[in-house]
């Protein structure tokens, strides 16, 4: 699909493993994460968020990781399944700017069977 | 199911024609995004609009673009003149700004090719 970047790191994973993708955010002032999915030909779709005052956030198979020492966040997805397949991107912001995102360069996930 | 409509979802176009995109944000939502992506820049935020005012259109080339809300429930994106690099897909977000956080909620876009 449309997604971003000839160079897109990309990770294999075993259908049924846990997957961790990894995400280095520019801003340390930054307070506020999103962690999107973008399937092949279709526009980015909200997964989880997180704000600066949480460690970590849990959703239903995903958990949001956020390490303010370094400027990382992460994404864990339980059991992955061929439909999580995609391309995952960090976004980040700061609630009492302009509230606009900078966005990640993306991770490609590629299940295996 | 509310959602971002975005039309046309697909444009195919000449070099030096007028390209007009079109977006209609969530109801009730404040804040418009439009963004463009390419494989080569990945998403690059072009203009955003809150309460359909303009607040950011630095990323966007003034000279050929121009991004407008006539309404609340309309969003618009014009190219003129196109050029073969402005071929990507734009994407138009929505978004309810609130004091605790915001979420985008993104269209699914639209594919321009100017030949």
């Amino acid at each position: 699909g449309e997604s971003v970047g000839l160079h897109l790191p990309t990770l294999s994973v075993q259908e049924g493993d846990n997957s961790i993708i990894n995400c280095a955010y520019s801003n340390s002032a930054s307070d506020y994460f999103i962690w999107y999915k973008q399937e092949s030909g279709k526009g980015p779709q909200f997964i989880i968020d997180i704000r600066s005052n949480m460690d970590k956030r849990q959703g239903q198979r995903v958990t949001v990781l956020l390490n303010k020492t370094v400027k990382h966040l992460s994404l864990q997805i339980a059991a992955t399944q061929p439909g999580d397949s995609a391309v995952y991107f960090c976004a980040e912001t700061l609630l009492s700017g302009t509230y606009k995102y900078i966005f990640g360069t993306g991770t490609r996930l590629k299940v295996l069977a | 199911d509310a959602r971002v409509t975005q039309t046309p979802r697909h444009k195919v176009t000449e070099m030096g024609q007028e390209v007009t995109m079109r977006c209609q944000p969530i109801l009730g939502h404040n804040t418009v995004f439009w963004y463009r992506q390419t494989m080569m820049q990945g998403l690059e935020l072009l203009a955003y609009f809150r309460n359909r005012a303009p607040l950011d259109d630095s990323g966007m080339p003034k000279d050929r673009f121009s991004a407008e809300m006539p309404d609340a429930t309309l969003a618009t994106l014009k190219i003129q003149p196109s050029e073969p690099r402005d071929s990507a897909v734009y994407f138009c977000a929505s978004g309810l700004v609130v004091t605790s956080g915001e979420t985008q909620y993104f269209g699914p876009g639209t594919r321009l090719l100017v030949l």
